[in-house]
């Protein structure tokens, strides 16, 4: 089984701040993925991130992939009301299968 | 294009009864991977279809199974459900097997009483 821990398990934060959100495993991942789910909906891809030491930026998202390929972090600057929801990250084998980490529930207060 | 849709969203079943969902893709997507979301265990991997043919399955029942049809189409069933069935099913299509691009649908909520 590879685990993926993720840190914190729920934060809540006030609008305008900043925060980060930590992945990691004992496992080595051929690419590693953020997805965001909202209430009632599924999750919806972010990132991949594929090359060690990888960093990506989506606005005010930056995506990290630590260089021996076992973490990652997501770091959100200023956040707002809408970046609230649950942060998944998932960690791809050389088969391309799918193993999810344990969620971490943001709430952003307006 | 349209995204994933998952029929039905919502489903109240009895312990031992059996159960059938769908999920058809976005067009095009010939993958189709099926997830179990619970807060307890978070989103587990259940089974992948491409092409009509299951190419990986994660450690669960054999309870759970699954078809793909020829236009893409999946169904997951479940029999002789338990209560600890009760969660969120996932499905997410790819254009290919094993594409790091899979597309999440809404989901079928099913709760077993």
């Amino acid at each position: 089984t590879q685990l993926l821990e993720q840190s914190p398990q729920f934060l809540s934060i006030q609008e305008g701040e900043n925060l980060t959100v930590y992945c990691n495993s004992s496992s080595v991942f051929s690419s590693l993925q953020w997805y965001r789910q909202e209430p009632g909906e599924g999750p919806v891809l972010l990132v991949t991130v594929v090359t060690g030491g990888e960093v990506k930026k989506l606005k005010r998202l930056t995506f990290q992939f630590g260089d021996a390929r076992k973490d990652s972090s997501l770091h959100i600057t200023a956040a707002q009301p809408g970046d609230t929801g649950l942060y998944l990250c998932a960690g791809a084998n050389t088969g391309n299968q799918f193993y999810f980490g344990t969620g971490t529930s943001l709430t952003v207060i307006p | 294009k349209a995204g994933v849709t998952q029929t039905p969203r919502y489903l109240i079943k009895t312990r031992g009864q059996q159960v059938t969902l769908s999920c058809s893709p976005i067009s095009g997507h010939r993958s189709v991977s099926w997830y179990q979301q619970t807060p307890g265990q978070g989103l587990q991997f259940l089974f992948e279809y491409f092409s009509e043919t299951q190419r990986n399955k994660g450690n669960f029942p054999g309870r759970f199974s699954g078809r793909q049809f020829s236009n893409s189409r999946s169904e997951m069933n479940v029999s002789t459900l338990e209560l600890g069935d009760s969660a969120l099913y996932l499905c997410a299509s790819s254009q290919t097997s094993g594409s790091r691009e899979q597309y999440f649908g809404p989901g079928t909520r099913l709760t077993v009483t």
